[in-house]
């Protein structure tokens, strides 16, 4: 498997559920990244990790909660979302070493709560 | 504040050329970049611009201007598969990307 995936594609929830989004990049990369893309709005970055430390946190509500066991791995924890939190979610990896650290995308999340 | 500017959406003939704009404001530069999104799918990267000019990979081009703040998307010989959005995103002085809401691009036989 290349590049980066992301599991479930897509995922229905209610406001009491506590589900996570999984990310795995297979591109040797040092820094992941979540972000949250609604219609019509830029990408909105939530987290970045950085050689697995957490480096980013863009005044994320606490209901989401970012998990970054190695560098090929990250996940989402969600609970108690609301329904405006229904939208696309994204994770990303770069190489973050002095070069274009051009970010490569897995093909989201779609996630909606009801 | 920082902002990217790019039309919401535009409409072209499959064959023909279009050029997408992008305008930026921000705190710094460090790169710009296009990615193309289709429906349902992940952003895919297209070009990196970090010098002024014009950088060419195939039936799309990629031009930059540092002093007026602006960048262009062009694509050429259109196809059906072209139909997307194209996402224009900055990386400022503190190394964040700063994304623009994206241009829906509708090619029509």
């Amino acid at each position: 498997e290349t590049g980066v995936t992301q599991t479930p594609r897509h995922l229905v929830m209610g406001m009491t559920n506590k589900k996570s989004l999984k990310c795995e990049q297979h591109l040797g990369h040092n820094a992941m990244y979540w972000y949250k893309q609604s219609a019509k709005k830029p990408l909105e970055l939530m987290f970045v990790y950085n050689f697995k430390e957490q480096t980013e946190n863009n005044s994320v509500p606490s209901r989401f909660s970012p998990e970054c066991p190695n560098s090929s791995h990250l996940f989402l924890h969600l609970h108690t979302l609301q329904p405006e939190d229904s939208a696309l979610y994204l994770c990303a990896s770069s190489q973050v070493d002095g070069s274009t650290d051009t970010q490569y995308f897995g093909p989201g999340t779609r996630l909606t709560v009801l | 504040g920082q902002n990217i500017d790019q039309p919401t959406e535009m409409t072209a003939t499959e064959g023909a050329i279009v050029q997408i704009n992008c305008t930026y404001q921000t705190s710094g530069f460090n790169g710009l970049f296009w990615y193309q999104q289709h429906a349902g799918e992940a952003p895919t990267f297209l070009s990196y611009n970090v010098l002024d000019g014009l950088e060419e990979k195939g039936r799309f081009s990629s031009f930059l201007s540092r002093s007026k703040g602006y960048s262009y998307l062009l694509l050429k010989e259109l196809q059906m598969k072209d139909s997307a959005s194209y996402l224009c995103a900055v990386r400022d002085g503190n190394y964040q990307l700063i994304w623009g809401a994206g241009t829906k691009l509708i090619i029509k036989p």
